[in-house]
């Protein structure tokens, strides 16, 4: 089966920059995803990571190092919109399994 | 093009009732899924679909019953529904294997009483 692990929640102020963590352990991996959930909203795709090293759309990253199970997901220039929660899910084949989800709080 | 469609959007029922929620998608995409989301537990992957005339079971099956006849549409039916079915239910879509994102139809908000 999938594990994955992030944290909770993260509260930071407006223009600052924000890492969420995820580890995972896995019986089969192709990738880990990141998404986005606005509160009573559908999540939508941020980014993918199929090989190690870092990934850059506009002012969020994602980073990927397969041989320790890591990766994280980096939200630079903060801004109000960005309060939601991000999941990390690890491809496997055509499935995707989630972790929990962290909740941004974004404060002016 | 209106992605990734659900139906109903919320519903509320009482134990033991049946009901069947419908997903359609207008990407022409093979793949589909249903997931749950209840607090604090991310998304939960109940059923796939990897094309028309398919159905696989996902992580938390138990309860729920699949059908994809067409390509656009997936049915996700409760034959007999319990409080712990209470969640939102996800609908979503991916053209194949070698693509990276899947698309996420707005959610149906489901109370068992």
């Amino acid at each position: 089966g999938q594990s994955l692990e992030q944290p909770s929640e993260v509260t930071a102020v407006e223009g600052a920059i924000v890492q969420i963590n995820c580890t995972y352990q896995t019986s089969g991996f192709y990738g880990l995803s990141w998404y986005q959930q606005h509160d009573g909203g559908a999540p939508t795709f941020l980014s993918y990571n199929a090989l190690d090293g870092l990934e850059e759309t506009g002012r969020f990253s994602s980073f990927l190092s397969r041989s320790d199970s890591y990766g994280y997901l980096l939200l630079q220039e903060l801004q109000m919109k960005d309060s939601a929660s991000y999941f990390c899910a690890v491809k496997d084949d055509y499935k995707l399994s989630f972790g929990a989800g962290t909740t941004v709080t974004v404060r002016a | 093009n209106a992605g990734v469609t659900q139906t109903p959007k919320f519903r509320v029922l009482k134990t033991g009732q049946s009901m069947t929620l419908l997903c359609a998608q207008d990407m022409n995409h093979e793949y589909m899924y249903w997931y749950r989301q209840d607090p604090g537990m991310g998304l939960r992957l109940i059923h796939y679909s990897v094309g028309e005339g398919t159905t696989a079971k996902g992580e938390v099956p138990d309860g729920y019953n699949v059908s994809r006849l067409k390509k656009q549409n997936f049915l996700l039916g409760l034959e007999s529904a319990a409080p712990s079915q209470t969640s939102v239910y996800f609908c979503a879509s991916h053209r194949d294997p070698g693509t990276d994102t899947q698309y996420f139809g707005p959610g149906t908000r489901l109370t068992v009483l």
